[in-house]
């Protein structure tokens, strides 16, 4: 089963309001997880690093303002898309590594529709 | 980060072997290879990594050159099921590491029944 869970799968959300994403490590506790967002028929693009207990890195040209990291548990890490747009609609995926045995491992959620209308 | 390049798109026929082939020639000394696939409307799923030495898990192998600056995934046998976007991934996995990794474009898989 999956190790690593975001909810919801899908959400579709009226222009102008706010969504929220979760991430949940189910079997080990991650200090960091990852967001990453990816369009249709494009790679995954790394949005920002979900720090346990402080503050989200952004990646380069990704509004800090706009997506909302809080990683208050080492068990989840949430991303608030605000005041979102139809350009925001994009599939949100996150990952986090499991540090057990050798560390090596990073397990990523089932992603997130985000359909904004 | 090092970067790897990968051809666009591969084709096999289902039971068929495939050769899935990537190349890092700026790889450094501390970098591993992964290697991860991702099915339509899904999040990534890890397929296998190594750092020098050729590698076997039920899912695939990882032949490695010698000189670290390319490597192949091998699937055995294909399925309908392996068709996916595979992406060859460097990770540096020193002390400041912490599962950041850095997709590029991938290689679409398609298996012909």
């Amino acid at each position: 089963g999956a190790v690593v869970s975001q909810h919801p799968s899908r959400v579709i959300c009226k222009s102008g309001t706010s969504v929220k994403i979760e991430c949940r490590s189910l079997d080990f506790q991650a200090t960091t997880m990852f967001w990453y967002r990816q369009f249709p028929k494009q790679s995954l693009m790394l949005m920002a690093t979900s720090n346990e207990g402080s503050k989200a890195t952004y990646e380069q040209g990704v509004e800090k303002d706009k997506f909302l990291i809080n990683h208050a548990s080492l068990t989840l890490s949430t991303l608030t898309v605000t005041s979102a747009h139809p350009e925001d609609s994009s599939f949100y995926i996150c990952s986090a590594r499991d540090p057990r045995g050798t560390g090596n491992t990073i397990y990523f959620g089932e992603g997130s529709w985000l359909t904004v209308v | 980060d090092a970067k790897t390049t990968q051809p666009n798109s591969m084709e096999s026929n289902e039971e068929e072997p495939v050769h899935l082939p990537c190349n890092h020639s700026t790889i450094s000394g501390t970098d591993y290879i992964h290697w991860y696939r991702q099915l339509p409307s899904q999040g990534p799923e890890y397929v296998i990594h190594g750092l020098t030495s050729n590698v076997n898990n039920r899912m695939a192998s990882l032949a490695i050159a010698e000189d670290r600056k390319s490597s192949t995934l091998i699937l055995h046998r294909a399925t309908l099921r392996d068709a996916a976007v595979y992406y060859c991934i460097l990770r540096d996995v020193g002390s400041s590491n912490t599962g950041k990794l850095i997709f590029g474009q991938g290689t679409t898989l398609q298996v012909k029944p």
